[in-house]
């Protein structure tokens, strides 16, 4: 079964420090890893996926994750945060439901991201 | 941009009263998507649809039931509200046909309350 584990629930940062939220996964099959971003009171929005090639992916806003097939992980990364970056991000891992071909994400708890001044 | 509409942002309501969460999308998506979030947990996907007059139950089970008859619109009602429904409810389509690799765009979601 699909199970995705994010290790922080909260990460407090200064502006323009460097960030990593961190994100675990487990699959017997193959997989498809996305980032969200949900912004308060508004809905998710994709930051970035991993369908195949390059294992480092780009994304909007400046960030980026690196899929790491050994460890499991899809770890996300910014350089140097904002203010506008404070937000709730979410981790998923996709498969295809078998009979109707529909696509299932599996979620994790989410990283709630405070950028401090 | 990616437009998918729903109504109520909010909802207070009795315990017993019958709700509609209205969901809409404008992109023409065949697949949709009625996820429950609680605060500081995961999204759960409760209900999903390939297309019109398809509807299949999630992974987490609900009360709730769904109907697709237009493929722009995919409301969720509630028979018998109560206060364990308490929730954020988002709905979701998706736009490509390889499944597993879609991007699913999201709207703001519904904050049901129950009393």
């Amino acid at each position: 079964a699909q199970s995705v584990t994010q290790l922080d629930s909260q990460v407090p940062v200064f502006e323009e420090a460097p960030v990593e939220l961190r994100c675990n996964y487990s699959s017997s099959v193959s997989v498809y890893l996305f980032w969200y971003v949900q912004y308060p009171n508004q809905g998710l929005q994709l930051l970035l996926k991993y369908l195949s090639g390059s294992t480092l992916v780009k994304g909007i806003n400046g960030f980026e994750a690196e899929f790491n097939k050994s460890q499991t992980s899809f770890h996300l990364r910014k350089p140097s945060v904002h203010i506008s970056d404070t937000a709730e991000y979410f981790c998923a891992v996709s498969f295809t439901h078998i009979i109707q071909g529909a696509q299932k994400l599996v979620f994790g708890q989410g990283t709630r991201l405070t950028i401090n001044p | 941009e990616a437009d998918i509409y729903q109504t109520p942002r909010y909802l207070v309501i009795g315990t017993g009263k019958k709700i509609t969460l209205e969901c809409s999308q404008t992109m023409g998506h065949d697949k949709m998507y009625w996820y429950q979030q609680d605060p500081g947990m995961e999204l759960h996907l409760i209900h999903y649809s390939y297309g019109v007059n398809s509807t299949e139950k999630g992974d987490l089970s609900s009360e709730s039931t769904v109907s697709r008859i237009r493929t722009e619109h995919f409301p969720l009602t509630l028979e018998s509200a109560r206060p364990s429904h308490t929730s954020q409810y988002l709905c979701a389509s998706s736009d490509a046909p390889g499944a597993s690799t879609d991007t699913q765009y999201f709207g703001p979601g519904t904050r049901l309350t129950v009393l």
